[in-house]
């Protein structure tokens, strides 16, 4: 089973909210990661987390606050985005080791109005 | 400064006419070399990893090769259902992979 589950698969919020992305795994993984990706570009790394403790933070803005509240899932809050934020939101997990394969889940397709 | 680079951009094939993608890199600190599959909005599927040069692993209708400077993934007599984007992602360091912008394979029946 090589299965990283987001949800929701699609959410539309407004400027002011705050809403959250949700991500689990079952494989064991202790690496965990949140990717963005806009239209016709590829993934960027945004956050990864090891043994459940932030270990890459790519200079992402505050708007962007991730949570790994135990080894099987990982948050993402969002607060004040701005349009220019809409992308599609992608989660993936990992042993911790280099080299070792990163699965990816289908995504959370995020629009901000 | 790490440097990928994944030509061409799209690529179309008629069905059965095998072709190559390639993938240069520059990368500090190599850790390895990634290869997944993306269907339009859907999350990328891991194909192969390549870990030194000269290493080769194959599925199906697919072959990764990798050399010091580049990759390349060899698609042989292609299917429609290969449609997808093809994306390259060297890792470097611990747990991050550095994707390329992908090549957009098109098969026409």
């Amino acid at each position: 089973d090589t299965e990283v589950t987001q949800t929701p698969k699609h959410l539309v919020m407004g400027m002011t909210n705050k809403k959250s992305l949700k991500c689990e795994q079952h494989m064991g993984h202790r690496a965990m990661y949140w990717y963005k990706q806009k239209a016709k570009k590829p993934p960027e790394l945004m956050f990864v987390y090891s043994y459940e403790k932030l270990s890459i933070n790519e200079s992402v803005p505050s708007r962007f606050s991730p949570e790994c509240p135990n080894s099987s899932l990982l948050n993402l809050h969002l607060h004040a985005l701005q349009p220019e934020d809409s992308a599609l939101y992608l989660c993936a997990s990992s042993q911790d080791d280099p080299g070792n394969t990163i699965y990816f889940g289908e995504g959370s397709w995020l629009t901000v109005v | 400064e790490d440097q990928v680079t994944q030509s061409p951009e799209a690529l179309r094939l008629q069905e059965g006419e095998s072709s190559s993608l390639n993938c240069s890199y520059t990368v500090s600190g190599l850790r390895g070399l990634f290869w997944y599959r993306q269907d339009p909005g859907k999350g990328p599927e891991f194909l192969f990893t390549l870990y030194s040069a000269g290493e080769e692993k194959e599925k199906e209708r697919l072959k990764a090769t990798l050399t010091k400077k580049e990759s390349f993934l060899h698609i042989t007599a292609p299917k429609p259902e290969d449609s997808a984007t093809y994306l390259c992602a060297p890792q470097r360091g611990a747990n991050n992979l550095f994707f390329g912008t992908g090549t957009r394979l098109t098969v026409i029946p």
